[in-house]
């Protein structure tokens, strides 16, 4: 089972690079995330998609763009990178069932920039 | 807006002895309620969730969670730990539905041989 696969694992940028953070979900959900974890700050959204064709700010929205390409791919994009965007990124989808909201996490990217 | 407070932010503790780990959310008339566990450069991964029904929750490793809406807490317990629960855990809360969860910023567990 590959759940959320997010690519790449690792990547170092210069300040002003441009790069898109690419998300995959096979598990048929509706709803994808896009959150950062930053030491002693948790993890915070960024953007999220509720269903294909929509998107909807988060938290931390500001340097990013999303993308949601169909039911199955969610991508982030950062235009003009800067260091304050070094971090983990961590994509997620979910679905609701009668036995609730769960949340699956890919294992996360991670970003320097420098 | 939810939010979520995990009052300790390291957590030391010796082999074989329990461990709480603390939760508060701010107050809403109804929540879900989960807690998840990241091992070094992993993901997260799902320990139990609250969604409705007994305030006392059992995940897996071991680990429960008691609801308590009086209190506005979800403290999660576990009556004996080992060395490989040494991970960040991390409380959050959602609005009933399919709606984004809103994390704490995480409990270092440290558990000492």
């Amino acid at each position: 089972n590959a759940g959320v696969t997010q690519t790449p694992k690792f990547q170092v940028l210069k300040t002003g690079q441009s790069m898109t953070l690419q998300c995959a979900q096979d598990m048929n959900h509706n709803s994808m995330y896009w959150y950062r974890q930053d030491p002693g700050m948790g993890l915070r959204l960024i953007y999220y998609s509720a269903s294909e064709g929509t998107t909807d700010k988060g938290e931390v929205p500001n340097g990013y763009n999303v993308s949601r390409l169909n039911k199955r791919e969610f991508s982030l994009r950062l235009e003009s990178a800067a260091p304050s965007q070094t971090s983990v990124y961590f994509c997620a989808s979910s679905e609701l069932t009668v036995s609730g909201n769960t949340i699956y996490f890919g294992e996360g990217s991670w970003l320097t920039v420098v | 807006a939810q939010s979520v407070t995990q009052l300790d932010s390291q957590v030391p503790v010796f082999e074989e002895a329990p461990v709480e780990l603390r939760c508060n959310y701010s107050s809403s008339v109804s929540v879900y309620l989960f807690w998840y566990v990241q091992y070094p450069n992993q993901g997260l991964q799902l320990l139990l969730k609250y969604l409705s029904g007994s305030t006392l929750v059992k995940g897996i490793n071991g680990f429960e969670a008691e609801f308590n809406k009086s209190q506005t807490s979800f403290h999660l317990r576990k009556p004996s730990v080992h060395i490989s629960d040494t991970a960040e855990y991390f409380c959050a809360v959602s609005d009933p539905g399919n709606t984004p969860l809103v994390f704490g910023k995480g409990t270092r567990l440290s558990v000492i041989a």
